[in-house]
């Protein structure tokens, strides 16, 4: 089992700059669920799937957020225009949603710095 | 609105210790804990998941509780060693009344310390 993938691993960008996070979720797994890190607000949620589909972006901070989920093994997070307060470490991870007993999987996280 | 608090943010202990980590959380309707380990520069790692019915879940040196109605978990960690020094963050998964899937609501960790 590879786990979720994450890319890229680091990401430094200017500001202004688009910027696009990727995830890969463990196979067969049907929710899937972005986090943002900061030393600040500690890990938040941002948006999660369920079955490819968008439950709950309250989390999304503004219009230059968005997150796509086009099939059940692929999801992206992407930030256009990217500003330094986006600094953080973006996690991605996906559960199998079989009720009150799961367990969600991270990934290893994606560092990004905005400069 | 759900918050999940934990206490204290850092710990420093020699190698031998037992130690408790603490966490609290504002609204009692959750399906469940669950407390995690984080190493520097890595992702989250799960330790224990804790249903909302059950008191407590052990695994190896790791036991974890629950006391639902008081809003609090504690993590305890017997005879630590160095390896187990990490940010160990808890959080818990709110009910809610439309659909099962819902996601975590994190405390903003401890970061342990044990020294050898």
């Amino acid at each position: 089992d590879a786990g979720v993938i994450q890319s890229p691993r680091h990401e430094v960008t200017e500001m202004g700059q688009e910027v696009t996070l990727r995830c890969k979720p463990i196979s067969g797994h049907n929710s899937l669920f972005w986090y943002r890190q900061t030393m600040m607000r500690g890990l938040e949620l941002l948006i999660y799937f369920n079955n490819n589909v968008p439950i709950d972006d309250s989390g999304m901070p503004e219009d230059r957020f968005s997150a796509k989920m086009p099939n059940a093994s692929f999801s992206t997070l992407k930030i256009q225009p990217s500003e330094p307060r986006d600094s953080a470490v973006y996690f991605c991870a996906s559960s199998a949603n079989r009720g009150s007993t799961d367990t969600q999987y991270f990934g290893p996280g994606t560092r990004l710095t905005v400069l | 609105k759900q918050e999940v608090t934990q206490i204290p943010a850092a710990l420093s202990v020699p190698e031998g210790e037992n130690l408790v980590l603490n966490c609290s959380f504002t609204d009692s309707a959750i399906y469940n804990l669950q407390w995690f380990r984080q190493d520097p520069g890595k992702g989250l790692t799960s330790l224990l998941l804790i249903q909302s019915s059950q008191r407590e879940q052990t695994s190896g040196r790791l036991n974890a509780s629950l006391d639902k109605s008081s809003g609090r978990s504690t993590l305890y960690i017997a005879a630590s060693q160095p390896g187990d020094s990490a940010t160990y963050l808890c959080a818990v998964r709110p009910k809610r009344k439309d659909q099962a899937g819902t996601a975590l609501i994190f405390g903003k960790g401890t970061t342990l310390s044990v020294s050898s």
